[in-house]
Protein backbone atom coordinates (compact mmCIF):
# COMPACT_ATOMS: atom_id res chain seq x y z
CA UNK A 1 0.00 0.00 0.00
CA UNK A 2 1.18 3.72 -0.81
CA UNK A 3 1.62 5.66 2.58
CA UNK A 4 3.24 8.73 3.45
CA UNK A 5 4.67 10.29 6.94
CA UNK A 6 4.87 13.26 8.17
CA UNK A 7 7.48 13.45 11.24
CA UNK A 8 6.31 16.54 12.33
CA UNK A 9 3.79 17.41 14.70
CA UNK A 10 3.84 20.88 14.82
CA UNK A 11 6.36 23.83 13.40
CA UNK A 12 7.26 26.75 14.36
CA UNK A 13 8.81 29.99 12.52
CA UNK A 14 9.04 33.45 12.60
CA UNK A 15 7.61 35.71 9.88
CA UNK A 16 9.59 35.90 6.80
CA UNK A 17 11.88 33.22 7.93
CA UNK A 18 11.78 30.15 6.02
CA UNK A 19 9.03 27.57 6.37
CA UNK A 20 10.00 23.76 5.71
CA UNK A 21 7.07 21.16 6.54
CA UNK A 22 8.40 17.23 6.09
CA UNK A 23 7.27 14.33 4.37
CA UNK A 24 8.63 11.53 3.85
CA UNK A 25 6.59 8.76 1.13
CA UNK A 26 6.74 4.56 0.67
CA UNK A 27 5.30 3.68 -2.52
CA UNK A 28 5.39 0.88 -5.70
CA UNK A 29 6.21 2.07 -8.74
CA UNK A 30 5.79 6.08 -9.86
CA UNK A 31 4.57 8.55 -6.78
CA UNK A 32 1.59 10.76 -7.40
CA UNK A 33 1.63 13.28 -4.20
CA UNK A 34 0.23 16.05 -3.42
CA UNK A 35 -0.09 19.03 -0.82
CA UNK A 36 -3.35 20.23 0.67
CA UNK A 37 -3.69 22.71 3.52
CA UNK A 38 -6.69 22.93 5.92
CA UNK A 39 -7.33 26.12 7.67
CA UNK A 40 -9.67 26.19 10.80
CA UNK A 41 -13.46 25.07 9.79
CA UNK A 42 -12.95 24.79 6.63
CA UNK A 43 -12.14 22.19 3.86
CA UNK A 44 -8.75 21.37 2.65
CA UNK A 45 -7.51 23.20 -0.16
CA UNK A 46 -5.23 21.80 -2.62
CA UNK A 47 -1.42 23.51 -2.69
CA UNK A 48 0.16 21.72 -5.31
CA UNK A 49 0.84 17.73 -6.96
CA UNK A 50 4.31 16.26 -8.10
CA UNK A 51 3.36 14.14 -10.43
CA UNK A 52 6.71 13.66 -12.98
CA UNK A 53 9.16 16.18 -14.43
CA UNK A 54 11.06 18.52 -12.65
CA UNK A 55 11.34 17.58 -8.71
CA UNK A 56 10.74 21.56 -7.99
CA UNK A 57 6.87 22.10 -7.95
CA UNK A 58 5.45 25.34 -7.64
CA UNK A 59 1.96 25.78 -6.33
CA UNK A 60 -0.19 28.10 -4.37
CA UNK A 61 0.01 31.59 -2.02
CA UNK A 62 4.01 31.04 -2.77
CA UNK A 63 4.12 27.30 -1.69
CA UNK A 64 6.81 24.95 -3.75
CA UNK A 65 7.91 21.58 -3.10
CA UNK A 66 10.85 19.43 -3.35
CA UNK A 67 10.49 15.82 -5.12
CA UNK A 68 13.50 13.85 -3.85
CA UNK A 69 13.59 10.37 -5.34
CA UNK A 70 17.03 8.69 -3.26
CA UNK A 71 15.62 10.11 0.12
CA UNK A 72 11.94 9.23 -1.00
CA UNK A 73 10.86 12.41 0.59
CA UNK A 74 8.49 15.32 -1.29
CA UNK A 75 9.03 18.79 1.81
CA UNK A 76 6.77 21.56 1.09
CA UNK A 77 8.40 24.61 1.15
CA UNK A 78 8.02 28.87 1.26
CA UNK A 79 11.21 31.42 1.45
CA UNK A 80 9.45 33.84 3.65
CA UNK A 81 6.36 32.56 6.16
CA UNK A 82 3.24 34.77 6.68
CA UNK A 83 0.80 34.73 9.86
CA UNK A 84 -1.97 33.67 7.52
CA UNK A 85 -0.02 30.30 6.73
CA UNK A 86 -0.37 29.41 10.16
CA UNK A 87 -2.60 26.10 9.76
CA UNK A 88 -3.08 22.44 9.20
CA UNK A 89 -1.07 21.06 6.65
CA UNK A 90 -1.42 18.21 5.32
CA UNK A 91 0.76 15.17 2.43
CA UNK A 92 -0.77 12.92 0.46
CA UNK A 93 -0.05 10.06 -2.21
CA UNK A 94 -2.56 8.77 -4.61
CA UNK A 95 -3.30 4.38 -4.93
CA UNK A 96 -5.49 4.34 -7.68
CA UNK A 97 -9.02 6.27 -6.70
CA UNK A 98 -7.74 7.38 -3.14
CA UNK A 99 -5.82 9.76 -1.47
CA UNK A 100 -3.74 8.63 1.64
CA UNK A 101 -2.77 11.59 3.89
CA UNK A 102 -0.72 11.88 6.80
CA UNK A 103 -1.57 12.97 9.49
CA UNK A 104 -1.01 16.44 9.36
CA UNK A 105 1.35 18.57 10.60
CA UNK A 106 0.18 22.41 12.50
CA UNK A 107 2.59 25.63 11.31
CA UNK A 108 2.07 28.28 13.70
CA UNK A 109 3.65 31.69 12.02
CA UNK A 110 4.45 33.79 14.96
CA UNK A 111 4.85 38.10 14.26
CA UNK B 1 -19.67 29.86 -4.94
CA UNK B 2 -19.12 27.00 -7.35
CA UNK B 3 -16.83 24.96 -4.96
CA UNK B 4 -18.21 21.77 -3.40
CA UNK B 5 -21.20 22.21 -1.15
CA UNK B 6 -21.59 20.18 2.06
CA UNK B 7 -25.07 20.17 4.04
CA UNK B 8 -25.74 20.40 7.20
CA UNK B 9 -22.02 21.53 8.16
CA UNK B 10 -22.85 20.20 11.84
CA UNK B 11 -25.22 17.40 13.18
CA UNK B 12 -25.89 16.26 16.86
CA UNK B 13 -27.47 13.04 17.01
CA UNK B 14 -28.40 10.49 19.53
CA UNK B 15 -27.10 7.39 19.29
CA UNK B 16 -29.05 4.43 17.45
CA UNK B 17 -30.05 7.47 15.55
CA UNK B 18 -29.50 7.77 11.68
CA UNK B 19 -28.00 10.19 9.69
CA UNK B 20 -28.04 11.52 6.38
CA UNK B 21 -25.68 14.22 4.59
CA UNK B 22 -25.52 15.46 1.08
CA UNK B 23 -22.80 16.74 -0.80
CA UNK B 24 -23.10 18.11 -4.37
CA UNK B 25 -20.16 18.31 -6.31
CA UNK B 26 -18.28 21.11 -8.67
CA UNK B 27 -21.21 20.83 -11.43
CA UNK B 28 -18.69 19.49 -14.64
CA UNK B 29 -17.13 16.82 -11.95
CA UNK B 30 -17.74 13.23 -12.58
CA UNK B 31 -15.49 11.60 -9.67
CA UNK B 32 -16.82 12.07 -6.47
CA UNK B 33 -15.42 10.67 -3.04
CA UNK B 34 -16.53 10.53 0.71
CA UNK B 35 -13.60 10.82 3.74
CA UNK B 36 -13.82 10.73 7.31
CA UNK B 37 -11.78 12.82 9.41
CA UNK B 38 -11.34 12.61 12.94
CA UNK B 39 -9.28 15.04 15.81
CA UNK B 40 -5.70 15.10 15.42
CA UNK B 41 -5.79 12.40 11.72
CA UNK B 42 -5.50 13.02 8.57
CA UNK B 43 -8.74 12.61 6.36
CA UNK B 44 -9.38 8.47 5.25
CA UNK B 45 -10.76 7.59 2.54
CA UNK B 46 -14.74 5.83 2.69
CA UNK B 47 -15.97 5.80 -0.98
CA UNK B 48 -15.78 6.60 -4.40
CA UNK B 49 -18.40 7.34 -7.40
CA UNK B 50 -17.55 7.47 -11.16
CA UNK B 51 -20.42 9.41 -12.58
CA UNK B 52 -23.85 7.25 -10.09
CA UNK B 53 -21.57 3.83 -9.82
CA UNK B 54 -19.95 3.80 -6.76
CA UNK B 55 -16.70 1.68 -7.58
CA UNK B 56 -14.44 1.81 -4.83
CA UNK B 57 -15.29 1.15 -1.37
CA UNK B 58 -13.40 0.79 2.22
CA UNK B 59 -13.38 -1.59 4.77
CA UNK B 60 -14.34 1.33 6.80
CA UNK B 61 -17.22 1.47 5.58
CA UNK B 62 -19.02 -1.07 7.27
CA UNK B 63 -22.50 -2.22 6.56
CA UNK B 64 -24.21 0.89 8.77
CA UNK B 65 -22.85 3.35 6.23
CA UNK B 66 -24.27 3.60 2.59
CA UNK B 67 -23.10 6.04 0.20
CA UNK B 68 -25.68 6.64 -3.35
CA UNK B 69 -24.93 8.79 -6.11
CA UNK B 70 -28.44 8.18 -7.83
CA UNK B 71 -28.35 10.60 -10.70
CA UNK B 72 -24.31 11.03 -11.10
CA UNK B 73 -24.57 14.25 -9.36
CA UNK B 74 -25.37 15.19 -5.89
CA UNK B 75 -24.24 12.39 -4.04
CA UNK B 76 -25.44 11.10 0.09
CA UNK B 77 -24.11 9.47 2.79
CA UNK B 78 -26.42 7.42 5.22
CA UNK B 79 -25.19 6.55 8.76
CA UNK B 80 -27.28 4.31 10.32
CA UNK B 81 -27.66 3.33 14.45
CA UNK B 82 -25.35 5.98 15.22
CA UNK B 83 -22.60 4.87 17.61
CA UNK B 84 -20.14 7.33 19.17
CA UNK B 85 -17.13 6.44 17.65
CA UNK B 86 -18.73 7.81 14.30
CA UNK B 87 -18.29 11.39 15.57
CA UNK B 88 -15.84 12.92 12.94
CA UNK B 89 -16.05 15.24 10.09
CA UNK B 90 -17.43 14.27 6.59
CA UNK B 91 -15.45 15.17 3.66
CA UNK B 92 -16.72 14.91 0.32
CA UNK B 93 -14.53 15.94 -2.58
CA UNK B 94 -14.81 15.94 -6.20
CA UNK B 95 -12.60 15.73 -9.23
CA UNK B 96 -12.82 16.00 -12.99
CA UNK B 97 -12.51 13.31 -15.50
CA UNK B 98 -9.00 12.17 -16.91
CA UNK B 99 -6.13 10.34 -15.54
CA UNK B 100 -7.56 9.81 -11.96
CA UNK B 101 -3.66 9.23 -11.00
CA UNK B 102 -3.09 13.14 -11.47
CA UNK B 103 -6.22 15.54 -11.14
CA UNK B 104 -6.22 16.38 -7.96
CA UNK B 105 -9.69 16.36 -5.37
CA UNK B 106 -11.35 19.91 -4.73
CA UNK B 107 -12.87 19.33 -1.04
CA UNK B 108 -15.99 20.97 0.44
CA UNK B 109 -16.44 21.71 4.22
CA UNK B 110 -17.38 19.04 5.57
CA UNK B 111 -20.24 17.90 7.81
CA UNK B 112 -19.43 17.93 11.34
CA UNK B 113 -21.00 14.96 13.47
CA UNK B 114 -21.38 14.36 17.02
CA UNK B 115 -23.13 11.48 18.47
CA UNK B 116 -24.15 12.03 22.29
Amino acid sequence: AQSVAQPEDQVNVAEGNPLTVKCTYSVSGNPYLFWYVQYPNRGLQFLLKYITGDNLVKGSYGFEAEFNKSQTSFHLKKPSALVSDSALYFCAVRERYKLSFGAGTTVTVRA
Amino acid sequence: DTGVSQDPRHKITKRGQNVTFRCDPISEHNRLYWYRQTLGQGPEFLTYFQNEAQLEKSRLLSDRFSAERPKGSFSTLEIQRTEQGDSAMYLCASSPSGSVMNTEAFFGQGTRLTVV
